[in-house]
């Protein structure tokens, strides 16, 4: 039963656009969501989150959007860099700030080209 | 943001044989460790949660027996893989916590140990 889901295994973008990478999930007891970045054999790294008392939240180049009535919630990257170039996981929980049990999706492998 | 470490980073076993991996907190003490893994191309799976000084709590599905887990300071939890087999082959993160007189914070991931069992 997966609760957090990425349907887009993969994403091509272009240098200097914007990167739309989506995320939907079941459980409406979720109040806390989180987006990582992951290079292969390494561990995740912490990009942004938001808490769903919240529709939006922005960090420089990365904005998260979440949809309460939607369960769904997207991470935006405007202008997209080459070093972008990662697998992105959503990862939702239940307690504030992410400390409680984390739940992951699939991930998206984002390409950026030059 | 606060450094968490991951000894060995690969490690090549023979099956039949026990494996320990260690998840260190660097620069904060970690009431909490957890552990995940991750298979090629799949989603962080949550094995168990280790609280300093108490017995982990496992996620369902996951053998307490095989995969032991302790966490017997503030800086340092074990994940010992036991009689590994090739089906345990994966990906093993842990991600540490710390606890503030605010509350608990943002989980750290460490990087990660790549552990193949021929």
């Amino acid at each position: 039963d997966q609760q957090v889901k990425q349907n887009s295994p993969s994403l091509s973008v272009q240098e200097g656009r914007i990167s739309i990478l989506n995320c939907d999930y079941t459980n409406s007891m979720f109040d806390y969501f989180l987006w990582y970045k992951k290079y292969p054999a390494e561990g995740p790294t912490f990009l942004i989150s938001i808490s769903s008392i919240k529709d939006k939240n922005e960090d420089g180049r990365f904005t998260v959007f979440l949809n309460k009535s939607a369960k769904h919630l997207s991470l935006h990257i405007v202008p997209s860099q080459p070093g972008d170039s990662a697998v992105y996981f959503c990862a939702a929980s239940r307690g504030e700030g992410g400390s409680e049990k984390l739940v992951f999706g699939k991930g998206t492998k984002l390409t950026v080209n030059p | 943001g606060a450094v968490v470490s991951q000894h060995p980073s690969w490690v090549i076993c023979k099956s039949g044989t026990s494996v320990k991996i260690e998840c260190r907190s660097l620069d904060f003490q970690a009431t909490t460790m957890f552990w995940y893994r991750q298979f090629p191309k799949q989603s962080l799976m949550l094995m168990a949660t280790s609280n300093e000084g108490s017995k982990a709590t496992y996620e369902q599905g996951v053998e307490k027996d095989k995969f032991l887990i302790n966490h017997a300071s503030l800086t340092l939890s074990t994940l010992t893989v036991t009689s590994a087999h090739p089906e345990d082959s994966s990906f093993y993160i842990c991600s540490a916590r710390e606890r503030t007189s605010g509350g608990y914070n943002e989980q750290f991931f460490g990087p990660g140990t790549r552990l193949t069992v021929l």
